[in-house]
């Protein structure tokens, strides 16, 4: 079993509705947890970042954190089609622990 | 990311044949890493490093060397080529800052195609 497991989707959706984007994790180290975007043929490019547990907001996304459940979500509001891309989870555990782990990435295509 | 700077960007490569891809950062981040991605696979990490003249494996190391002399450049070198490796290749670096781990930032890959 994997560490962070993602949905790879694709997933389809018309314009302005919202999106919820998921990843489950087995490590109850993790601490940091992170949403990188990655557009076709460019690297991941970080959009939230969230230390332990709860919600951030920033514009029209939504990161969410549930630790007890091991479960985070990045929520779009009034998706774009310019919020087409492949959305990657990534976690780390405490200060010091260098590694990063990444789910699989789910491919989003919102639909003019 | 202006920040993270890899070369080259494509490259052919035939069976047997070596190369290094090199990764330069001006953001003076101690840890560096090496990824492929591959279809379905995402991003796994095949070798990273804490700090300058330190490396250490991934989860993915076999056939791939790394060397860190200088603490901006992080070097990955393919001994053998083999189709099995290829794949885009990213470089990323993270700082750490005030006792808290802080994000990664990404270079914009290396396509590399093993005939």
């Amino acid at each position: 079993q994997k560490e962070v497991e993602q949905d790879p989707g694709p997933l389809s959706v018309p314009e302005g509705a919202i999106v919820s984007l998921n990843c489950t994790y087995s490590n109850s180290a993790f601490q940091y947890f992170m949403w990188y975007r990655q557009y076709s043929r460019k690297g991941p490019e970080l959009l939230m970042y969230t230390y332990s547990s709860g919600n951030k907001e920033d514009g029209r996304f939504t990161a969410q954190v549930d630790k007890s459940s091991k479960y985070i979500s990045l929520f779009i509001r009034d998706s774009q089609p310019s919020d087409s891309a492949t959305y990657l989870c990534a976690m780390s555990a405490n200060f010091g622990n260098e590694k990063l782990t990444f789910g699989t990435g789910t491919r989003l295509t919102i639909i003019p | 990311n202006a920040g993270v700077t890899q070369t080259p960007k494509f490259r052919v490569l035939k069976t047997g044949q070596s190369m290094t891809l090199l990764c330069a950062q001006d953001m003076n981040h101690e840890y560096m890493y090496w990824y492929r991605q591959d279809p379905g696979m995402g991003l796994r990490l095949i070798h990273y490093s804490v700090g300058e003249g330190t490396t250490a494996k991934g989860e993915v190391p076999d056939g791939y060397n790394v060397s860190r002399l200088k603490k901006q450049n992080f070097l990955l070198g393919l001994e053998s080529a083999a189709p099995s490796q290829t794949s885009v290749y990213f470089c990323a670096t993270r700082g750490v800052l005030f006792y808290m781990n802080t994000e990664a930032f990404f270079g914009q890959g290396t396509r590399l195609t093993v005939v």
